[in-house]
């Protein structure tokens, strides 16, 4: 079965400096890895996903992720932090490679921005 | 596309009453999804559909949680009784499954229950 691990509950880092939110995940079969975005009060939305074809793949706002087969990851990151950046960031992967559109979340990083 | 829209955005409702929460998925998208948020637990699935059919409702809580889809626009999630900690934030999600963003749901905005 599929399962996502995020390590660290909760980032802070300080305005212009690197973002990193590490995610691991399981899967019997090749997956589709996504991260998604909350902002406080809204609903999650999207910031890149990986399918197939290259392992970095570049969101919104200036994320990116790297798929690494041998390492079992697609962490996130940021070259340098904006305030706005500020929510919480969940990893995710697709049930069964796919096969339905039913995702498997992880538990959710919260990042904070101080200035 | 207006996205995926629920409504309530706020409900407060007091303990026992009956909690109707409701959500319209993006035009042409065949997978609806539910799931609650807490601080305590999470963000949870709680059921999901495909093609207005109920295909995997093992994260419903209990009996008290119900929820339909009678048709492809309109969805339903259902708390009778409703309980002080059936409060919570619920999201609704649709996906399309086949086309180029395959898996990659859309939320919306939620709606924030409050049971006293």
């Amino acid at each position: 079965a599929q399962s996502v691990t995020q390590l660290g509950s909760h980032v802070s880092v300080s305005e212009g400096a690197l973002v990193l939110l590490r995610c691991n995940y399981s899967s019997s079969v090749p997956p589709y890895l996504f991260w998604y975005v909350q902002y406080p009060n809204q609903g999650l939305q999207l910031l890149l996903k990986y399918t197939t074809g290259a392992t970095l793949v570049k969101g919104i706002n200036g994320f990116e992720a790297e798929f690494k087969k041998s390492e079992t990851s697609f962490h996130l990151t940021k070259p340098s932090a904006h305030m706005s950046d500020a929510a919480e960031y969940f990893c995710a992967v697709s049930e069964r490679g796919g096969a339905t559109n039913k995702l498997i979340f992880g538990t959710g990083t919260l990042l904070a921005v101080q200035p | 596309d207006a996205g995926v829209i629920q409504s309530p955005r706020h409900e407060v409702t007091e303990m026992g009453q009956e909690v109707t929460l409701r959500c319209k998925p993006i035009s042409g998208h065949d997978y609806l999804f539910w799931y609650r948020q807490t601080m305590m637990r999470g963000l949870e699935l709680l059921i999901y559909f495909n093609n207005n059919v109920p295909i995997d409702d093992s994260g419903m809580p209990e009996d008290r949680f119900s929820a339909k889809m009678p048709n492809a626009s309109f969805s339903t999630l259902k708390i009778q009784p409703s309980e002080p900690r059936d409060s919570a934030v619920y999201f609704c999600a649709s996906s399309w499954w086949g086309g180029p963003g395959v898996g990659e749901q859309y939320f919306g905005p939620g709606t924030r229950l409050t049971v006293t």
